[in-house]
C-alpha cells in the first residue's frame, strides 16, 4: 500500500546549526511533497511544498530537495532558532484522485539555545 | 484570520457514548478530511468528503462515520466510543484536485 516513511523521529541540534529531516515515498505517481510543521499545542501548518517537476525549492531558511528516482525528500532547515522547535510532518500526495495526502510519521525538532 | 473550525478543543466522553465532532470551513473548499493524531503512528486518514453527501472512507474507518449535508460542514461521529478512541482529531480541507491541506486546530477526545 502507500507509504511514507520519516526519519529521524526526534532530532535535537544547537542554535544555528542545520537539521535535515529525510522521508522516502513508495507510490511513484506521488506527484506533490508538502512539509508541516505543528508547534505545541497548534494545527499543522504548511511550510514549503515541491512538485515533482522541480527538484529543489528554497524559501530563506528552509528548502527541500526530491529525488524522484530514488522516491525521496528532504527538509534542510539553516541557522536553526529555538522557535524552529515543533515536529514536522512530510507527506506524498496519495493515489486517490481528489487529493488525500499520505504522511509520514513526524519528526520532533528541538532547537537548544 | 482562522478558516477551519473544530467545534472543540477538548472533549470527555464516556465508553458507549454517541461523539460528534463538527468541523466548519469558510473557504469554499471541495474536500474535507478527518485524520485521527497519535503519538508514534503521525496523521492516519478517517474518512474524507469531496463533495456534499458524498464521503469515502480511509485507512482507519471502523467505529467512525462521518456526514457532509453542507458543503462548508463535515462532521464526524463516533457510533459508541471505545478507550481505544481516546486521540487528538484533526479536520483539513482543501481544493478539488488542489493539493494543500488548511487544518484546523484539532479536537483532543478522551473516552473513559
Amino acid at each position: 500500500g502507500e507509504n511514507v516513511e520519516q526519519h529521524p523521529s526526534t532530532l535535537s541540534v544547537q542554535e544555528g546549526d542545520s537539521a535535515v529531516i529525510k522521508c522516502t515515498y513508495s507510490d511513484s505517481a506521488s506527484n506533490y511533497f508538502p512539509w508541516y510543521k505543528q508547534e505545541l499545542g497548534k494545527r499543522p501548518q504548511l511550510i514549503i511544498d515541491i512538485r515533482s517537476n522541480v527538484g529543489e525549492k528554497k524559501d530563506q531558511r528552509i528548502a527541500v530537495t526530491l529525488n524522484k528516482t530514488a522516491k525521496h525528500f528532504s527538509l534542510h532547515i539553516t541557522e536553526t532558532q529555538p522557535e524552529d522547535s515543533a515536529v514536522y510532518f512530510c507527506a506524498a500526495k496519495g493515489r486517490r484522485s481528489q487529493g488525500n495526502l499520505i504522511f509520514g510519521k513526524g519528526t520532533k525538532l528541538s532547537v537548544k539555545p | 484570520d482562522v478558516k477551519v473550525t473544530q467545534s472543540s478543543r477538548y472533549l470527555v466522553k464516556r465508553t458507549g457514548e454517541k461523539v460528534f465532532l463538527e468541523c466548519v470551513q469558510d473557504m469554499d473548499h471541495e474536500n474535507m478530511f478527518w485524520y485521527r493524531q497519535d503519538p508514534g503512528l503521525g496523521l492516519r486518514l478517517i474518512y474524507f468528503s469531496y463533495d456534499v453527501k458524498m464521503k469515502e472512507k480511509g485507512d482507519i474507518p471502523e467505529g467512525y462515520s462521518v456526514s457532509r449535508e453542507k458543503k462548508e460542514r463535515f462532521s464526524l461521529i463516533l457510533e459508541s466510543a471505545s478507550t481505544n478512541q481516546t486521540s487528538m482529531y484533526l479536520c483539513a480541507s482543501s481544493f478539488y484536485r488542489a493539493q494543500g491541506y488548511t487544518f484546523g486546530s484539532g479536537t483532543r477526545l478522551t473516552v473513559v
